[in-house]
């Protein structure tokens, strides 16, 4: 399997953009993980899913971020309007249930300016 | 609320040393713990995964030992490599949830020539 795949791996975008991170989990892995990191809180969890059902979104840290899986390939966190204080890399994870390895993709690193 | 500390946050070592990094956490009603390599610009990869039931987990150079009752892991990385410079985390899962995974700051790793 390719692992976890994110597109884009780098963007940078002016403040009030709207902004789509895109993932395509590990095939058969019935568990999407969305998290930030950032130097200051290190890595956080934002939104996890259960086979493409939004189960925990108490991460998110407000309503300009949205998230949401389709199908059981591909999933989309998307920021609107984007603001400078998001800046950091976001990574897309999968795993076969929550307590087994998680697989994490290369990241999305994001640049608001 | 489960907090992990790693400590040192960055150690610099000369190629062939043997040496241990530590990852300590508050509450000792844990699921799991996993050990993590991110090196410069990537994501995050899995190393080894330890159970609460098991005492330590093995794979070549590395081994990662579990002792719930002090709140303590280790990971043991024997005759250090230049490649083996990256920030190593660890992760402790509370129970069988997808938001239970908390991570450890990390600890950043040169090992010089």
């Amino acid at each position: 399997d390719a692992g976890v795949i994110q597109s884009p791996r780098h963007e940078v975008t002016e403040m009030g953009q709207e902004v789509t991170l895109r993932c395509k989990p590990i095939s058969g892995h019935d568990y999407l993980f969305w998290y930030r990191q950032t130097m200051m809180r290190g890595l956080e969890l934002l939104i996890y899913f259960n086979n493409n059902v939004p189960i925990d979104d108490s991460g998110m840290p407000e309503d300009r971020f949205s998230a949401k899986m389709p199908n059981a390939s591909f999933s989309t966190l998307k920021i609107q309007p984007s603001e400078p204080r998001d800046s950091a890399v976001y990574f897309c994870a999968s795993s076969f249930f929550p307590g087994d390895t998680i697989y994490f993709g290369e990241g999305s690193w994001l640049t608001v300016v | 609320k489960q907090e992990v500390t790693q400590i040192p946050a960055a150690l610099s070592v000369p190629e062939g040393e043997n040496l241990v990094l530590n990852c300590s956490f508050t509450d000792s009603a844990i699921y799991n713990l996993q050990w993590f390599r991110q090196d410069p610009g990537k994501g995050l990869t899995s190393l080894l995964l330890i159970q609460s039931s098991q005492r330590e987990q093995t794979s070549g150079r590395l081994n990662a030992s579990l002792d719930k009752s002090s709140g303590r892991s280790t990971l043991y990385i024997a005759a250090s490599q230049p490649g083996d410079s990256a920030t190593y985390l660890c992760a402790v899962r509370v129970n069988n949830a997808g938001n239970m995974l908390t991570f450890g700051g990390g600890t950043r790793l040169m090992v010089k020539p």
